[in-house]
């Protein structure tokens, strides 16, 4: 079974610092990891994604995450935030099983970021 | 490329009474999901399907929750009859059969009083 870990369900910080939401998963394959972004009542929006080659992955809106396997993280910065980066963060894992992405979320990470 | 439509976009009703939902994926993705997300919490599988068979509907309160997917297309959500704990967002989803990442659509949000 997989798993996700988001530590800290609340994140605050000030404008143009340094962003860092954090993600541990569990899983018995190689997983395929997500980001995804949700703004108040909407939907979910894919920041980036993870499933093969190179462990750094950039994705939209200047975020990027870093897979570390011997750690179990996959987790999101962003060098400089932006008022426009106030939203919810989810973590996913799935089993990468192509046309069968089942998707395990995490219980999210709100940020805040401080004027 | 048109996203994933849902509606309504809001619901209230009471317990005990039912409720559907609609849900229109993108042109020409034959995976289908439904989502549960629960205030606080990070959305939940209900049902999963390929083209109008299902995959998995391993998390479905099946004596209240059914959905179908006609002619693997259109699918509706239908709770009968909801509980106060129904109070969610619901989530439809698509994605191509085989690609990687989904499309979200906006969401149903449920109160149920």
């Amino acid at each position: 079974a997989q798993s996700v870990t988001q530590l800290g369900s609340h994140v605050s910080v000030s404008e143009g610092a340094l962003v860092l939401l954090r993600c541990n998963y569990s899983s018995s394959v190689p997983p395929y990891l997500f980001w995804y972004v949700q703004y108040p009542n909407q939907g979910l929006q894919l920041l980036l994604k993870y499933t093969t080659g190179a462990t750094l992955v950039k994705g939209i809106n200047g975020f990027e995450a870093e897979f570390k396997k011997s750690e179990t993280s996959f987790h999101l910065t962003k060098p400089s935030a932006h008022m426009s980066d106030a939203a919810e963060y989810f973590c996913a894992v799935s089993d990468g099983n192509f046309g069968n992405e089942k998707l395990t979320f995490g219980t999210g990470t709100r940020l805040t970021i401080i004027p | 490329e048109a996203g994933v439509a849902q509606s309504p976009r809001y619901k209230i009703i009471e317990k005990r009474q039912s409720v559907a939902f609609w849900c229109n994926p993108i042109s020409g993705h034959a995976t289908l999901y439904w989502y549960q997300q629960i205030l606080g919490q990070g959305p939940k599988l209900l049902i999963q399907f390929q083209n109008n068979g299902v995959v998995d509907d391993s998390q479905l309160p099946k004596d209240r929750f059914s959905a179908e997917r006609l002619k693997g297309v259109d699918s509706t959500l239908k709770i009968q009859p909801a509980k106060l704990e129904d109070s969610a967002v619901y989530l439809c989803a698509s994605s191509p059969t085989r690609g990687i990442g989904y499309t979200f659509g906006s969401g149903t949000r449920l109160t149920v009083v």
